[in-house]
């Protein structure tokens, strides 16, 4: 079975500190997406990033940043210079045919506070 | 673009009422909805993936007769929760997927029993 393991549940910083969110998967597909969703208190998620499991290619945005490497089955995430409104809940999310196409499995989400 | 809805945003009932949640896609045809559940400081779990025109296909652990899923075009879903109970209170989420892999999410409704 597809899982995801997101081992880090809270982690708390000061203001433009970096920090990098870890994320496992666990899947037997050879074609598949991982994905990062933040959540913010009021509860919609927001969607960061898509990427399928042919494309290793690290992915900049702004000062977001996300490391692909399937040879430890890790897509972790890193803000760069955090600031208070990156505080959130954020999701590693993975899908892909064993669980049945486009069905998402989620980790346990890792609670980010950026304290100002 | 892809933008879904979903209405109530919160609701409160009863024990033992009924409540219906809908979910929309604004614009796009959505081939495949799915509904989750989300507890406090908890992740989303899977309850149902529904396919226009289908049955839902419910998650082991989900009883099918207590959220009852329509799926009757393509761009309206509705979950109701029937004979609501306090346990049944938690963060509502639909998505919706079009032909690709990509889901659509919506606000979420979230559902207190009292």
């Amino acid at each position: 079975a597809q899982k995801v393991t997101q081992a880090q549940t809270e982690i708390s910083v000061v203001e433009k500190e970096d920090v990098t969110l870890d994320c496992v998967y666990e899947t037997r597909d050879t074609t598949y997406y991982l994905f990062w969703y933040k959540q913010p208190p009021s509860g919609e998620l927001v969607f960061l990033i898509r990427r399928n499991s042919f494309d290793e290619q690290n992915e900049i945005s702004g000062r977001y940043s996300w490391n692909f490497q399937k040879s430890t089955s890790s897509f972790n995430f890193t803000i760069t210079a955090s600031q208070v409104v990156d505080s959130a809940v954020y999701f590693c999310a993975l899908s892909g045919r064993e669980e049945g196409a486009q069905k998402l499995v989620f980790g346990q989400g890792t609670r980010l506070t950026i304290n100002p | 673009g892809a933008v879904v809805s979903q209405h109530p945003s919160r609701v409160i009932c009863k024990s033992g009422t009924s409540v219906k949640i809908e979910c929309r896609s604004l614009d796009f045809q959505a081939t495949t909805m799915f509904w989750y559940r989300q507890f406090p400081k908890q992740s989303l779990m899977l309850m149902a993936t529904s396919n226009e025109g289908s049955k839902a296909t419910y998650e082991q652990g989900v009883e099918k007769d207590k959220f009852l899923i329509n799926h009757a075009s393509l761009t309206l879903s509705t979950l109701t929760v029937t004979s609501a109970h306090p346990e049944d209170s938690s963060f509502y989420i639909c998505s919706a997927s079009g032909f690709g892999y990509e889901q659509y999410f919506g606000p979420g409704t979230r559902l207190t029993v009292t």
